[in-house]
């Protein structure tokens, strides 16, 4: 089986670096996800990691750790639409090796 | 248009009725996904299937049914709706592969009321 968790909420500053980190318990990992989703509408993709390292996109940037079960969502310069909750998903070998498992997501506000 | 599709976007019913969730996608995409999404508990799979003519329960398929007899479609159809089956109903897809994320459809807010 698998297990995720995800702090449920933190609130930063318009401007500031936040860091929302994320731990899993998996048999069989093959990748982790994040996406973030709006109120409202669909998760959308952030990023990938299935290596140990950081991959930097933008102003987004994923850790993984997988001696540990740790990832990391690094926002740099938030705006205020970054405002969402952030999925963080593990990909499992079984069943073909396509299905995620989604943590219970973080809910992030970005105050002016 | 290219993308992913669900049907309705918002859908009341009475319990006891059937309903379908419909999905579809035009990428020809192996993999496609049904999720629901309630509060406290995140997305959770319901069912998936791999390709037409194959598909396999998730984490919670109970009361649900799934076909695929094109690759394109996907529904989903709540045989007996109950209200514990109230809740955002997400439908996704991917090519399969390394590095491969879902793409998810808008999403569908069943109501049973």
């Amino acid at each position: 089986g698998q297990n995720i968790d995800q702090p449920t909420e933190m609130t930063a500053t318009e401007g500031a670096i936040v860091q929302i980190n994320c731990t899993y318990q998996t048999s069989g990992f093959n990748g982790l996800f994040w996406y973030q989703q709006h109120a409202g509408e669909a998760p959308t993709f952030l990023s990938y990691n299935v290596l140990d390292g950081l991959e930097e996109k933008g102003r987004f940037s994923s850790f993984l750790s997988r001696s540990k079960g740790y990832s990391y969502l690094l926002l740099k310069e938030l705006q205020m639409k970054d405002s969402a909750s952030y999925l963080c998903a593990v990909r499992d070998r079984e069943n073909y090796g396509q299905n995620f498992v989604f943590g219970p997501g973080t809910r992030l506000s970005v105050l002016p | 248009d290219a993308g992913i599709t669900q049907s309705p976007r918002y859908k009341i019913t009475e319990t006891g009725r059937q309903v379908t969730l419909m999905c579809h996608q035009t990428w020809s995409h192996s993999y496609m996904f049904w999720y629901r999404q309630d509060l406290g508990h995140g997305l959770r799979l319901i069912y998936y299937s791999a390709a037409a003519d194959i598909t396999d329960k998730g984490e919670v398929p109970d009361g649900y049914v799934v076909s695929r007899s094109k690759t394109e479609n996907f529904p989903l159809t709540l045989e007996s709706a109950t209200r514990s089956q109230t809740s955002v109903y997400f439908c996704a897809s991917s090519p399969g592969g390394a590095g491969y994320g879902y793409t998810f459809g808008s999403g569908t807010r069943l109501t049973v009321v």
